[in-house]
């Protein structure tokens, strides 16, 4: 199975500030990394697929990038809206595995 | 597209779990349909997905114990976890492929606790 390694576990933020969560792979996944957002009680949210490609109706302030099997998803400009968890996702081999998320917490 | 769970929220331990997920608002043709579930407070855990033709493909981890079934006429699909005990429990969620295998689409979660 290809492990997903999700650091930091949590992070305490300001709004405004620019945010960084990383997620490395054990083995090439030929950029199939997907980042989620969930909220709690709620389903996950898909902000980007393919690595680097923004989900429809996500706001621009959220990107990802791959370097190797190293794969960031940076929040910009932090919003009030977006203290949730984010989990990272790679598709290119069964069992398709999931990291084990970044809790993002208000400062 | 919208897509619900439903099924008991109550399983006894050694029994079968069984939930359906309705799709509605679009077809299920040429699409991977899937199961993730969530323990209370933990990650998300990818349990197989079903191609609309009724190919699937399980997690190594649970294979033994789980089904996934399509029936496109009622425009739904099921899963079937077999043997349950607590570790079992958690939120379940039916969701749709999207581009580069993600899930674009999700049902809201049924929570199914395993208790006697």
């Amino acid at each position: 199975d290809i492990q997903m390694t999700q650091s930091p576990s949590s992070l305490s933020a300001s709004v405004g500030d620019r945010v960084t969560i990383t997620c490395r792979a054990s083995q090439s996944i030929n950029s199939y990394l997907n980042w989620y957002q969930q909220k709690p009680g709620k389903a996950p949210k898909l902000l980007i697929y393919g690595a680097s490609s923004l989900q429809g109706g996500v706001p621009s302030r959220f990107s990802g990038s791959e370097s190797g099997t190293d794969f960031t998803l940076t929040i910009s400009s932090l919003q009030p809206e977006d203290f949730a968890t984010y989990y990272c996702q790679q598709s290119d081999s069964t069992p398709w595995t999931f990291g084990q998320g970044t809790k993002v917490e208000i400062k | 597209v919208q897509l619900q769970e439903s099924g008991p929220g109550l399983v006894k331990p050694s029994e079968t779990l069984s939930l359906t997920c309705t799709v509605s608002g679009g077809s299920m043709r040429n699409y991977h349909w899937t199961w993730v579930r969530q323990p209370p407070g933990k990650a998300l855990e990818w349990i197989g997905y079903i191609y609309y033709s009724g190919s699937a493909t399980y997690s190594p981890s649970l294979k033994s114990r789980v089904t996934i079934s399509v029936d496109t006429s009622k425009n739904q699909f099921s899963l079937k976890v077999s043997s349950v005990t607590a570790a079992d429990t958690a939120v379940y969620y039916c969701a749709r492929h999207c581009d580069s295998g993600s899930y674009c689409y999700w049902g809201q979660g049924a929570l199914v606790t395993v208790s006697s």
